[in-house]
């Protein structure tokens, strides 16, 4: 069956360190990958979509990379701030745009 | 605001009662998306449409639930005959077809149920 696996537990660093999330999929084969942040009682919000041509895609201080041979996109964030805890999402994209979603990963960064 | 507006944000309601959700999307938005999301997992699809069309429909999405998008511009969402495992987050979402089929997905903030 088709799965979506993010890490289950929190991820907890340091200020100013680089924090990087996992999602691995198995029995997909998407064109498209996305990533979105969710607040607690927030609904999601997108950062970054990535396409299976491209292996690296970069916002500010954001990183995603994909990984189609090994179904598997990595998500760094450098130089992490306190107010990038939330819970990081990654998404399969299929037909009308319909997306998948992971477990997501609670990241939480302390001063 | 000309984001996603979801009515109401919080429902309380007793197992067997019904319940609607209302979802307006961004104006220009041709697509809108039902989501749920129970705690500690990410949001699952129930149903999507384009324009009033009805165009998928999840196996979550059982009888007791209908929704609807009768002029193409707001959805509603309705369950009937509540039950307990019913208690979740329903998130609707919107998107422009122009994109095709890589664009992002512009979510409310979502209508939040609990069935006692």
């Amino acid at each position: 069956s088709q799965k979506i696996e993010q890490n289950s537990e929190a991820l907890n660093i340091q200020e100013g360190k680089t924090a990087t999330l996992t999602c691995n999929y198995t029995n997909y084969s998407p064109a498209y990958l996305q990533w979105y942040r969710q607040d607690p009682g927030r609904g999601p919000v997108f950062l970054l979509l990535i396409r299976e041509n491209e292996k690296e895609k970069r916002k500010e201080r954001l990183k995603v990379t994909f990984d189609t041979t090994l179904k598997q996109s990595l998500f760094h964030i450098t130089a992490s701030q306190p107010a990038d805890s939330a819970t990081y999402l990654c998404a399969l994209v299929g037909g009308g745009n319909k997306l998948t979603f992971g477990t997501g990963t609670q990241l939480k960064v302390e001063l | 605001d000309t984001g996603v507006s979801q009515n109401p944000r919080h429902k309380i309601t007793k197992r067997g009662q019904n319940v609607t959700f209302r979802c307006d999307p961004i104006s220009e938005h041709n697509r809108l998306y039902w989501y749920r999301q129970t705690l500690g997992q990410g949001p699952e699809f129930l149903t999507y449409f384009q324009n009033e069309a009805q165009l998928e429909k999840s196996r979550l999405l059982s009888d007791r639930f209908s929704a609807e998008r009768p002029k193409g511009s707001f959805s509603t969402l309705e369950i009937q005959r509540t039950e307990q495992g019913d208690s979740a987050m329903y998130l609707c979402a919107s998107s422009p077809t122009d994109r095709g089929d890589t664009g992002e997905l512009f979510f409310g903030e979502g209508s939040r149920l609990t069935v006692l």
